[in-house]
């Protein structure tokens, strides 16, 4: 069953830390995996994806096939930061986790 | 504002009358996806497009719900009989079929039902 597992539902870290939000995912076949952000009052919107490799606002993601994770991490955490953070995998229709809210504390 | 937009942004009903939510995609994009999200919990896929053709809706969470896209351009989503279990954040998003599949997410119709 296709299955995304973000274990923390809040998450707070002081300015300048560093911050890592977990997601692992169970799928059949090879999905793409993402990372969607929701900032307060806004859309639901892509921050990055796995086959980019970019790094977005700081933020990087790698693939680990063998531990089907996709972890979010950035190395010094800023105030507006602070958002819903949603990882997501599939193909054509998308399979979300249930979402990690990150607090980052002045 | 050429995002994908829906509406209406709000919509309180009794239980048991029929809603019907639209979503306006990016102009360019083929694909149109729904999505359900309840307190707490990430979007729950229900339905897609690609132009006119539903793809996939064995997601559909009842034979109550139905969605349409007749001409390929916008969409909408209709709940018969509504109960109080449909209360949710209804999410449309859209994409291209080529290059990014990046889905761009609409506002969301919020569905309370009395």
């Amino acid at each position: 069953a296709q299955r995304v597992t973000q274990p923390e539902k809040l998450l707070s870290v002081f300015k300048g830390a560093p911050v890592e939000l977990k997601c692992n995912y169970s799928y059949s076949g090879s999905p793409e995996l993402f990372w969607y952000v929701q900032y307060s009052r806004q859309r639901l919107q892509l921050l990055l994806r796995h086959i980019s490799r970019e790094s977005i606002k700081g933020f990087t993601a790698d693939l680990n096939k063998g531990e089907t994770s996709f972890h979010l991490k950035k190395p010094f955490a800023q105030e507006e930061d602070s958002a819903m953070y949603y990882c997501a995998c599939g193909t054509n229709n998308l399979f979300f986790g249930t979402g990690t809210r990150l607090t980052v504390i002045p | 504002d050429t995002g994908v937009s829906q509406n209406p942004r709000h919509k309180i009903t009794k239980r048991g009358q029929n809603v019907t939510f639209r979503c306006d995609p990016i102009s360019e994009h083929n694909r149109l996806y729904w999505y359900r999200q309840t307190l707490g919990q990430g979007p729950e896929f229900l339905t897609y497009f690609q132009n006119e053709a539903q793809l996939e809706k064995s997601r559909l969470l009842s034979d109550r719900f139905s969605a349409e896209r007749p001409k390929g351009s916008f969409s909408t989503l209709e709940i018969q009989r509504t109960e109080q279990g449909d209360s949710a954040m209804y999410l449309c998003a859209s994409s291209r079929t080529s290059g990014s599949h990046e889905q761009f997410f609409g506002p969301g119709t919020r569905l309370t039902v009395l």
